[in-house]
């Protein structure tokens, strides 16, 4: 039972490059998140799934893309890399049941140049 | 829309003495949890405690307990017998109870707190 895991751990950007950032859970959870967190900062929420294919808007969404096309499975992808999204990559995944804690992921370190 | 609010940047406590926490959340919903939050320098987000708003008693766990007072809005988190091992940074959240799916019921968090141990 490996949790919630993240891919890659750390990755250098250059401005306009595209990338995807995969998070796998293995709870077979049906609810998914994925945040960042920018220096001195909380997690601010960029999109969250309620289940397999369906995705929706968090706090921070712009320059970012999702897809939950398997269940464990939930990609964020950055289509063309801007310095303002140099940050670290939160993943967390939960049941549906309104007492269950989020489970978090171990972070994707995104530096963009 | 929620708010969380820690107006502690940092906090330093000496080794086994007490260190006490502060959050303050902005809701008009009556049914929620709250929860503390541990990241070490692994980054790796840690559930220390959490506190459900519709129980009066306030939440224990080992060296950890909370002091939640539910007209004001507040939820602090106090620290006792504080070791090497508790330097991190401390994020409060908020989760509302209501279960509406599409909503995702999502987390909100404060900017943290970052507490260093003195030896």
């Amino acid at each position: 039972n490996a949790g919630v895991t993240q891919t890659p751990k750390f990755r250098v950007l250059k401005t306009g490059q595209s990338m995807t950032l995969l998070c796998a859970q293995d709870m077979n959870h049906e609810y998914m998140y994925w945040y960042r967190q920018d220096p001195g900062m909380g997690l601010r929420l960029i999109h969250y799934s309620v289940g397999e294919g369906t995705t929706a808007k968090g706090e921070v969404p712009d320059g970012y893309n999702v897809s939950r096309l398997k269940k464990q499975n939930f990609l964020l992808g950055l289509e063309s890399a801007a310095p303002s999204q140099t940050s670290v990559y939160f993943c967390a995944s939960r049941r549906t049941s309104a007492r269950e804690t989020q489970y978090f992921g171990p972070g994707t370190r995104l530096l963009v140049l | 829309a929620q708010t969380v609010t820690q107006s502690q940047p940092e906090m330093s406590v000496q080794e086994a003495e007490t260190v006490t926490l502060s959050c303050t959340y902005d809701t008009s919903e009556s049914d929620y949890y709250l929860f503390w939050y541990k990241q070490p320098p692994s980054r790796q987000m840690i559930l220390v405690i959490r506190q459900e708003a519709y129980k009066q008693q306030n939440a224990t766990e080992n060296r950890f307990s909370v002091n939640f007072q539910k007209a004001a809005k507040s939820f602090s988190l106090k620290i006792s017998d504080s070791q090497l091992g508790d330097a991190a940074m401390y994020f409060c959240a908020y989760r509302s109870a209501l279960m509406i799916k599409a909503a995702g019921n999502k987390l909100t968090f404060g900017g943290g707190t970052r507490v260093l141990v003195k030896p």
